[in-house]
C-alpha cells in the first residue's frame, strides 16, 4: 500500500524557519508529481508548491514564492517543504500528496504566533 | 490564485441523489479536468475521481464524475450518513500554472 507520512510542523515565531517532511513507502517518490496543500483553521484546500518527476522542476502559488522551498531526496523517498520567513497567515495543516491526489499523508500542523 | 467556483453547502436526504458543481474556465477544468475529493473532519481529503473522471479502486460506484465545457459535476447516489463531508475540486491551470481548488462543498445528509 502507498502511504506518506509529514513531520515537522511546530509553533514558530513570526519570521521564523521551519522544515517539513514527507516520508513516501509504496512507490517512488521522484517518478511522480509531488505537491504540498495546505488547510487554514476552519479554511478550504489551498496548493503550496509541486516538484515534477522530471528535472525536479518546482512551482509555487504567489504568496510562498521566495519564501517557501520545494525538494526531495531520492534515496530517502522523501518530499520537503523548507519554510523562511514564516507569517501568520501561513498557519494550517500541511498536506502532502501524490499526483491527482490519490495519495494523502495525515498532514502536520504548523503554528505562525508570537 | 483565482480558485475554482463551488455552492458553499448542500443538504439532502437518506438515500436521495447530490450532485455537487464545480465551474472553471477553459486554462483549468475546460481543457485541464478536474479531481474529485471527500474530505471528514479531522481527516486527510481522498480522492473520489481522477481527472479523468476514473474512481480509484476501492470507491463505491455511488461517486460519479462527468464534466460538460468548464463544469464539472460530482454525483452521489443512494446517500448514505457517511457521505456527510466536504467536497472539493482541483484541476492544473495551465495559465497560472499551479494547481487551483474550488472552496469546498459541505454535504449535510438528512
Amino acid at each position: 500500500d502507498e502511504q506518506l507520512v509529514e513531520s515537522g510542523g511546530d509553533l514558530v515565531q513570526p519570521g521564523g524557519s521551519l522544515r517539513l517532511s514527507c516520508a513516501a513507502s509504496g512507490f517512488t517518490l521522484i517518478t511522480y508529481w509531488m505537491k504540498w496543500v495546505r488547510q487554514a483553521p476552519g479554511k478550504g484546500l489551498e496548493w503550496v508548491a509541486s516538484i515534477k518527476p522530471d528535472g525536479g522542476e518546482a512551482i509555487y502559488v504567489g504568496s510562498v514564492k521566495g519564501r517557501f522551498t520545494i525538494s526531495r531526496d531520492s534515496a530517502k523517498n522523501s518530499l520537503f517543504l523548507q519554510m523562511n520567513g514564516l507569517r501568520a497567515e501561513d498557519t494550517a495543516i500541511y498536506y502532502c500528496s501524490k499526483g491527482d491526489g490519490e495519495t494523502w499523508g495525515q498532514g502536520t500542523l504548523v503554528t505562525v504566533s508570537s | 490564485q483565482a480558485g475554482l467556483t463551488q455552492p458553499p453547502s448542500m443538504s439532502k436526504g437518506l438515500g436521495q441523489t447530490a450532485t455537487v458543481t464545480c465551474t472553471g474556465n477553459s486554462n483549468n477544468v475546460g481543457n485541464q479536468g478536474a479531481a474529485w475529493l471527500q474530505q471528514h473532519q479531522g481527516h486527510p481529503p481522498k480522492l473520489l475521481s481522477n481527472r479523468d473522471n476514473n474512481r480509484p479502486s476501492g470507491i463505491s460506484e455511488r461517486f460519479s464524475a462527468s464534466r460538460s465545457g468548464s463544469t464539472t459535476s460530482l454525483t452521489i447516489t443512494g446517500l448514505q450518513p457517511e457521505d456527510e463531508a466536504d467536497y472539493y475540486c482541483s484541476s492544473w491551470d495551465s495559465s497560472l500554472r499551479g494547481w487551483v481548488f474550488g472552496g469546498g462543498t459541505k454535504l449535510t445528509v438528512l
